[in-house]
């Protein structure tokens, strides 16, 4: 089993729809990370946990939410699902006590809005 | 506001050929520099990290250097391989949080 998995890999939705992307962990790190990914750009920070009581917004946070349910898990909510949220999204972890932001990631879940 | 740029975005090469990726930032004041692979459907995985007091990291047919004064990083592939065939992405880490370039692909002709 991956170390990141996400769900769902693949999504297609209608504008105005809400959408989870769910990211659990079996890697015991404590920092969780969501990212999304458009053609042209690098990736953009969403938001991020440094643990279970602490969540921070990213670059851009605008439009999404996020919940942190346990230490494994991460959870990136759309209330109302935009076609410019169309993108790969990425979920990360990394641990606090290894120095340098080693990232480990999720395969990626592409969400297409209609 | 630190920028990452890679250039070339995209990169086609024959196999067997040495190669090398370019990274450049704007600011200089960084904790370290990361190169990451990404293959489709798969994620990205991390290839190297080089830290700010470090000059150049080696894994296997892979070099990484850093020149913090020039803001600038490139990524050396020795006698390339299909299955190198990837996008490569760095990202720097500038206040414990990391800016991404958009990525080069390359391609790897057999």
């Amino acid at each position: 089993d991956a170390d990141v998995t996400q769900t769902p890999r693949n999504r297609i939705t209608k504008t105005g729809k809400r959408i989870m992307l769910e990211c659990s962990q079996t890697k015991g790190h404590d920092r969780m990370y969501w990212y999304r990914q458009d053609p042209g750009l690098g990736l953009r920070l969403i938001y991020y946990s440094f643990d279970v009581k602490d969540i921070n917004k990213g670059e851009i946070s605008d439009g999404y939410s996020v919940s942190r349910q346990a230490q494994a898990k991460f959870s990136l909510s759309l209330e109302s699902a935009i076609p410019n949220q169309t993108a790969l999204y990425f979920c990360a972890t990394s641990r606090s006590s290894s120095g340098a932001n080693v990232l480990t990631f999720g395969a990626g879940s592409r969400l297409t809005v209609l | 506001k630190q920028e990452v740029t890679q250039i070339p975005a995209a990169l086609s090469v024959p196999e067997g050929e040495n190669l090398v990726l370019n990274c450049s930032f704007t600011d200089s004041a960084i904790y370290n520099l990361q190169w990451f692979r990404q293959d489709p459907g798969k994620g990205l995985t991390s290839l190297l990290l080089i830290q700010s007091s470090q000059r150049e990291q080696t894994s296997g047919r892979l070099n990484a250097s850093l020149d913090k004064s020039s803001g600038r990083s490139t990524l050396y592939i020795a006698a390339s391989q299909p299955g190198d065939s990837a996008t490569y992405l760095c990202a720097v880490d500038s206040n414990y949080q990391l800016i991404w370039g958009a990525g080069t692909k390359l391609i790897i002709k057999p």
